[in-house]
C-alpha cells in the first residue's frame, strides 16, 4: 500500500533553534520526493525536490535528505524563525500511467515561539 | 514562472446555493489540473483530476454531480459546488501540471479557496 507517514505530528520550538522533521514512505515505483511548506490558509509551496539518486538538497535554511534504501527522508530547519511556523508536508510521487501521482503525508505542524 | 491562482480566495454562501471556484495557470499551459480538499489540521485529499477538453476523473467517494468540474482551456479549470451544505465547508486547493519545460510533470499549487456554507 502506498503510504507516506510523517513525524512528529506537531512540534514546538524556540526561535533560533534547529529541528528535524521525518518522513517514511512505502510508495512504489518511486519517482521523487518533495517537501512543501504550507502556511495557514494558503496553498503548499515547494521547498525541495529529490530524485532517487539524490541524498541531500538544500534551500536556504532548509536541508532535506533522502535515503532511498530505507525509504526515509528528513527536513532539517536551521536557526528557526517565527515565519517558519507552518505545516510541512512530505509528498512522494509515484510513477503511474506515464505521469507522477502524488501521495501526501499528513504533515508536521511546526510552531516557532519567541 | 509556474504561478497558479484561485478565485475567490474565500467565499461565504447560504446552504442550498452553488459556488464556483476558478483555478488559473497564469504563465504556463496545463492540460491537467487537480482539485484537492483540505479539512483543518489534515493534509490535502485529491477530489478529482481535470483534463482539458474531456471529463474529469473523480476519486472514490467524491460525488461528481455535486462537485462539477469544467476544464475548458489550457489555463482554466472551474469547480462548482452545487447545492452547498455546511459539511461542504472546507479549504479547496487546485494544482496545475505543467505540460512542458524543465518542470514538466510537476504540479504547482494555487493559494486555496476557503468555502464557508452557512
Amino acid at each position: 500500500k502506498n503510504q507516506v507517514e510523517q513525524s512528529p505530528q506537531s512540534l514546538i520550538i524556540l526561535e533560533g533553534k534547529n529541528c528535524t522533521l521525518q518522513c517514511n514512505y512505502t510508495v512504489s515505483p518511486f519517482s521523487n520526493l518533495r517537501w512543501y511548506k504550507q502556511d495557514t490558509g494558503r496553498g503548499p509551496v515547494s521547498l525541495t525536490i529529490m530524485t532517487f539518486s539524490e541524498n541531500t538538497k538544500s534551500n536556504g535554511r532548509y536541508t532535506a535528505t533522502l535515503d532511498a534504501d530505507t525509504k526515509q527522508s528528513s527536513l532539517h530547519i536551521t536557526a528557526s524563525q517565527l515565519s517558519d511556523s507552518a505545516s510541512y508536508i512530505c509528498v512522494v510521487s509515484k510513477i503511474a500511467g506515464g505521469y507522477n501521482k502524488l501521495i501526501f503525508g499528513a504533515g508536521t505542524r511546526l510552531a516557532v515561539h519567541p | 514562472g509556474a504561478v497558479v491562482s484561485q478565485h475567490p480566495s474565500w467565499v461565504i454562501c447560504k446552504s442550498g446555493t452553488s459556488v464556483k471556484i476558478e483555478c488559473r495557470s497564469l504563465d504556463f499551459q496545463a492540460t491537467t489540473m487537480f482539485w484537492y480538499r483540505q479539512f483543518p489540521k489534515q493534509s490535502l485529499m485529491l477530489m478529482a483530476t481535470s483534463n482539458e477538453g474531456s471529463k474529469a476523473t473523480y476519486e472514490q467517494g467524491v460525488e461528481k454531480d455535486k462537485f462539477l468540474i469544467n476544464h475548458a482551456s489550457l489555463t482554466l479549470s472551474t469547480l462548482t459546488v452545487t447545492s452547498a451544505h455546511p459539511e461542504d465547508s472546507s479549504f479547496y486547493i487546485c494544482s496545475a501540471r505543467r505540460t512542458s519545460g524543465v518542470s514538466g510533470n510537476e504540479q504547482f499549487f494555487g493559494p486555496g479557496t476557503r468555502l464557508t456554507v452557512l
